[in-house]
This record gives C-alpha cells, structure tokens and sequence, in this order.
C-alpha cells in the first residue's frame, strides 16, 4: 500500500461536536481527496487538494472544510457533526500529471455521530 | 457535473463462469475511466483502468472496454475465482483523476458461487 494513513480508524462523537480527520502521506503526491463511503451511495467526493493551500469542493462539501498547511497532511473537519455525517471516510492521493493517475486509498475512519 | 450509473447492483456467477459489470457516463468530457475493487473492511484499491483514446484494455483476467460514443464502459473478468468476490465501482473523471477527483459508480458486489 502507498504511504497513506488516517487518524482516527474509528470514532464515536455526538451531535454538534467539531470532529477533524487526518490524512497522512508520505509519497510526496500533490493532490490529495477526501470522500465519504455510505450504503447505496458508492463513494463521494467531499473536497480535494492541488497543493499547499490549494483545495476545492466536491460533490458534497456541505458541513465540511479543509485544510491543507503541508504537502503531507489533509485536514477534513466538521465544524458541527450531524448524524447524517456517520460514515466511513476514505483519503486518496494521486501524482497526476506522470504516468499514472491512480488514486490509493487511505484505511480510511469509521465516524458514527450519536 | 459527471454523473455515473452502473448495473447490476449484485452479480452472481458460478466459478470459472466470465462477469461483465456495466457503465455509463453523462458527461462526453470525462476520459479517463478506473476501476477499483473493494474486499469487506478494506479500502478501494484499483484493478485497471482505461483513457479515452484507447477502446479497450487486458490484463491477464481482467478487461475493460469503452464506446465513448454511447459513453459506457466495461469490465470483464473471465475465468472468476473465489478471490474475485468483492465490490467493484467504476469511476469517471474529465481531468486524469486528478485536479478534480473521480464520480464513481454505486458499486456491484460480485459473488462467486462455488
């Protein structure tokens, strides 16, 4: 698997409580994602990153932001957590731009919001 | 934006029968087209995937062909094993993967029957 981790793996939190999911990598890539994985939904995209400083929304940013401070780490918060937020998180990074633009995935975290 | 439908929801084939998991697109930009396979608990990882200008792509089992004139794209897995059983998404991006991340498709969980 690529250098790709995400902290927490799993969280329990209740409603209306910030929550901030961390995306670690150490492949040097230059775009970073963020989705949300729910039943009978696939995955979705949430925002993503082109570079230090440089993020964009997804198909679902609503209740969500981002940050990105280091080429390493994608930061994806929720400033109020709604139940409707539980799901599992998945962090992709890509090089693009090379031979390839496969995305990896992170292990990605399991939120529930009670 | 793309949008990406894909059938069946759930396939099951007997082992050493051939899968064939189907695709379309909306938007006629789009060209590049990955598909990813996920085991249960695991993260998305990809298997193979195609661009635009080329009709159709091998590799040992696995095929994926596209028409972008009716804008649907395939994957055929011949000689199914009990290892192949997992989810399948397909995706569509109109920039390479990258800039603007992948519209994937709700998935189909293919069974292996023994």
């Amino acid at each position: 698997d690529a250098g790709i981790t995400q902290s927490p793996r799993h969280k329990v939190t209740e409603t209306g409580t910030p929550v901030t999911l961390r995306c670690h990598q150490t492949e040097n890539h230059r775009y970073m994602y963020w989705y949300r994985q729910d039943p009978g939904h696939g995955l979705r995209l949430i925002h993503y990153s082109y570079g230090v400083k440089d993020t964009d929304k997804g198909e679902v940013s609503d209740g969500y932001s981002v940050s990105r401070s280091k080429t390493e780490d994608f930061l994806l918060t929720l400033e109020s957590a709604t139940s409707s937020q539980t799901s599992v998180y998945f962090c992709a990074i890509s090089a693009t731009g090379g031979h390839s633009n496969e995305q990896f995935f992170g292990p990605g975290t399991r939120l529930t919001v009670l | 934006g793309e949008n990406v439908e894909q059938h069946p929801s759930t396939l099951s084939v007997q082992e050493g029968d051939s899968a064939v998991i189907k695709c379309t697109y909306s938007d006629s930009a789009s060209n590049y087209f990955p598909w990813y396979k996920q085991e249960l608990g695991k993260r998305p990882q990809l298997i193979i995937d195609i661009r635009s200008n080329v009709g159709e792509k091998k590799d040992q089992r696995i095929a994926v062909t596209l028409n972008k004139t009716a804008k649907h794209f395939s994957l055929h897995i011949t000689e199914t094993q009990p290892e192949d059983s997992a989810v399948y998404f397909c995706a569509a991006s109109m920039t390479g993967g990258g800039a603007d991340g992948l519209t994937f498709g709700k998935g189909t969980h293919l069974i292996i029957q023994p």
